[in-house]
């Protein structure tokens, strides 16, 4: 089982609006990561969440805040978004302990902030 | 630092015919894997294949396969009897293997179509 699990699949947002992008995985483990994907582009990395120690894109704006409630959880919060950040946001995870670590990811929220 | 290139924006194949979409990467790491991901219209990113750089073979998938040549830093990916349900953005990406949570790159993408 590789399934990794996003919820909203679809968010809309006003700019001070607060929100939260949920995401959930049940294979054990132990790395989470989000990612944006602009339209057309490959997916750029903001956040990685491995053994409860959290690595930053120092390019993602404080507007984004990320939660590891749990092992299996990784919640994304937003507040006071701008239009830019209309994007698809996906989420990840990978094993964390190994070499060959591989990447599985779920099928993404599409954010629209207005 | 490393870079993907994906040379071939879009692509196009005939059903049940073969495709090859190009990569190629720029490293000074001797050790590190290489992926290509597909994402369908329905946005999900699913993994296609994997490759070790210490592996000389060649992975295979079924119909895809790769053509890994690391002389070359080159990793391309042969799509046989190709089907409508192939027709997706396919990502190469290369991660380095020194920690389980060092980060993807990724090659800006090839867009495959498959004609019925």
């Amino acid at each position: 089982d590789t399934e990794v699990t996003q919820t909203p699949k679809h968010l809309v947002m006003g700019m001070t609006n607060k929100k939260s992008l949920k995401c959930e995985q049940h294979m054990g483990h132990r790395a989470m990561y989000w990612y944006k994907q602009k339209a057309k582009k490959p997916p750029e990395l903001m956040f990685v969440y491995s053994y409860e120690k959290l690595s930053i894109n120092e390019s993602v704006p404080s507007r984004f805040s990320p939660e590891c409630p749990n092992s299996s959880l990784l919640n994304l919060h937003l507040h006071a978004l701008q239009p830019e950040d209309s994007a698809l946001y996906l989420c990840a995870s990978s094993q964390g302990w190994t070499d060959s670590d591989t990447q599985y990811f779920g099928p993404g929220t599409r954010l629209t902030v207005l | 630092a490393q870079t993907v290139t994906q040379s071939q924006p879009e692509m196009s194949v005939q059903e049940a015919e073969t495709v090859t979409l190009s990569c190629t990467y720029d490293t000074s790491e001797s050790d590190y894997y290489l992926f290509w991901y597909k994402q369908p219209p329905s946005r999900q990113m699913i993994l296609v294949i994997r490759q070790e750089a210490y592996k000389q073979q060649n992975a295979t998938e079924n119909r895809f396969s790769v053509n890994f040549q690391k002389a070359a830093k080159s990793f391309s990916l042969k799509i046989s009897d190709s089907q409508l349900g192939d027709a997706a953005m396919y990502f190469c990406a290369y991660r380095s293997p020194y920690s389980g949570n060092t980060p993807l790159v990724f090659g800006k993408g090839t867009r495959l179509s498959v004609i019925a």
